[in-house]
């Protein structure tokens, strides 16, 4: 399954609400889907599972949703700590595979 | 606290081998699967291999069929690749990863592979 990610950039301010798209080539059994964090030069961190189950330990402005082949990841209120490269991840079909990403920029 | 330290990167010729570590703690690594992902510099994230809690299943995506094998020790905690006939497109930084019903609950800091002449 190809993931593919929208947009590659966004750009928005701190406060603002932002929301990133992972659109898959087939449905997602299960909605197995998960979202990722990653900061430059650091590890990516799990923010997401089940589409919509938030991990140990994130904040409630990240929410997830979605179904089938599309899926999204919202940040309510953005927090300067919040810009950072995201990534979905499927694991619902062999092998499982991540989007190329979607960077959120400070504007 | 949960660690995952990586070791073993550096820079290999093509054609070359390397065998990365990564040693566990803070959870309980015999009964996690356990992969490694690995990310081109610049670049997004792959899959690379799994192996199962017992180490008995390993699977592998394509383009590293044949050349990478997975393992593990679980008396030791240490998660294992080695990586033979390396390629240039090889080069990233690998991350080792614990498996939880398919997303990635815990990671390593990363360990950088460059195959380069």
């Amino acid at each position: 399954i190809v993931l593919t990610q929208s947009p590659g950039t966004l750009s928005l301010s701190p406060g603002e609400r932002a929301t990133l798209s992972c659109r898959a080539s087939q449905s997602v059994s299960s909605n197995y889907l998960a979202w990722y964090q990653q900061k430059p030069g650091q590890a990516p961190r799990l923010l997401i599972y089940g589409a919509s189950s938030r991990a140990t330990g994130i904040p409630d402005r990240f929410s997830g949703s979605g179904s089938g082949t599309d899926f999204t990841l919202t940040i309510s209120r953005l927090e300067p700590e919040d810009f950072a490269v995201y990534y979905c991840q499927q694991y619902g079909n062999s092998p499982q595979t991540f989007g190329q990403g979607t960077k959120l920029e400070i504007k | 606290e949960v660690r995952l330290v990586e070791s073993g990167g550096g820079l290999v010729q093509p054609g070359g081998s390397l065998r990365l570590s990564c040693a566990a703690s803070g959870f309980t690594f015999s009964t996690s699967a356990m992969s490694w992902v690995r990310q081109p510099p610049g670049k997004g994230l792959e899959w690379v291999s799994i192996i199962g809690a017992s180490g008995s299943n390993t699977y592998y995506t394509d383009s590293v069929k044949g050349r990478f094998t997975i393992s593990r020790d679980n008396s030791e905690n240490t998660l294992y690749v080695q990586m033979n006939s390396l390629r240039v497109e090889d080069t990233a930084v690998y991350y080792c990863a614990a498996y939880k019903s398919g997303w990635y609950v815990y990671w390593g800091q990363g360990a950088l592979v460059t195959v380069s002449s």
